[in-house]
């Protein structure tokens, strides 16, 4: 009965290709984010969508496209990968906007060799 | 000036101590405030919200000080399981929201 998964847990690949991670939760939430946290640990927003909605579009390359099929999922496309975007990735989600609580998903650790 | 601050730490106290965290927020009209706790390698789990008159849970305590636009977490009595990273989040107008760069506690026996 997870409430916020990711797929996958870890992710290694090469500089270049292209992949994605999944996220779901079962929360009935309506607003669901990406975050990534570098290797200094910052936590830093990168989109949101609310009702399937774009809503927070922050400063991030446009090699990164979140699609939201639904309000269960927000999935992460990442093209042309490159040596700086190793991170964690957390996808979270909550019941409105952010004035409440945000529940996250267990992180996807990706490397780019 | 960042929209939040922390100071990083680390904070290394002893069991039973009692230790205290401040986050300061630029934007004069944040209306919400939360603590998180991030545990290594782990996501970030919601510890509490910070309300205008103050919240206590347990041996966690949180205040807000809008006139000097900051929020604290004290936690009395530490224990060893106290050990992680804290998180402030500060919400702006405009569905913007910030997380802190966390500070990080350890609790030694």
């Amino acid at each position: 009965d997870t409430a916020v998964s990711q797929t996958p847990k870890y992710l290694v690949t090469q500089m270049g290709n292209d992949k994605s991670i999944k996220c779901e939760q079962n929360l009935g939430h309506d607003t669901m984010y990406w975050y990534k946290q570098d290797s200094k640990k910052f936590l830093k927003i990168m989109f949101s969508y609310n009702n399937k909605e774009l809503i927070i579009n922050e400063t991030v390359p446009n090699r990164f496209s979140p699609k939201s099929p639904d309000k269960a999922h927000l999935n992460l496309h990442i093209n042309s990968l490159e040596l700086g975007d190793s991170a964690v990735y957390f996808c979270a989600s909550s019941q409105g906007l952010a004035w409440n609580t945000q529940y996250f998903g267990p992180g996807t650790r990706l490397t780019v060799l | 000036r960042k929209e939040v601050e922390q100071d990083p730490g680390p904070f290394n106290v002893p069991e039973g101590a009692t230790v205290a965290f401040n986050c300061t927020y630029s934007n004069s009209a944040s209306q919400s405030f939360f603590w998180y706790r991030q545990d290594c390698r782990k996501e970030p789990k919601l510890l509490m919200s910070v309300y205008s008159s103050g919240n206590e849970d347990g041996r966690f305590t949180a205040q807000l000080n809008r006139a000097s636009q900051y929020i604290s977490l004290l936690i009395r009595d530490s224990k060893l399981s106290d050990s992680a990273t804290y998180l402030c989040v500060v919400n702006y107008p405009g569905n913007q929201f910030y997380f802190g760069t966390g500070t990080s506690l350890t609790v030694i026996p």
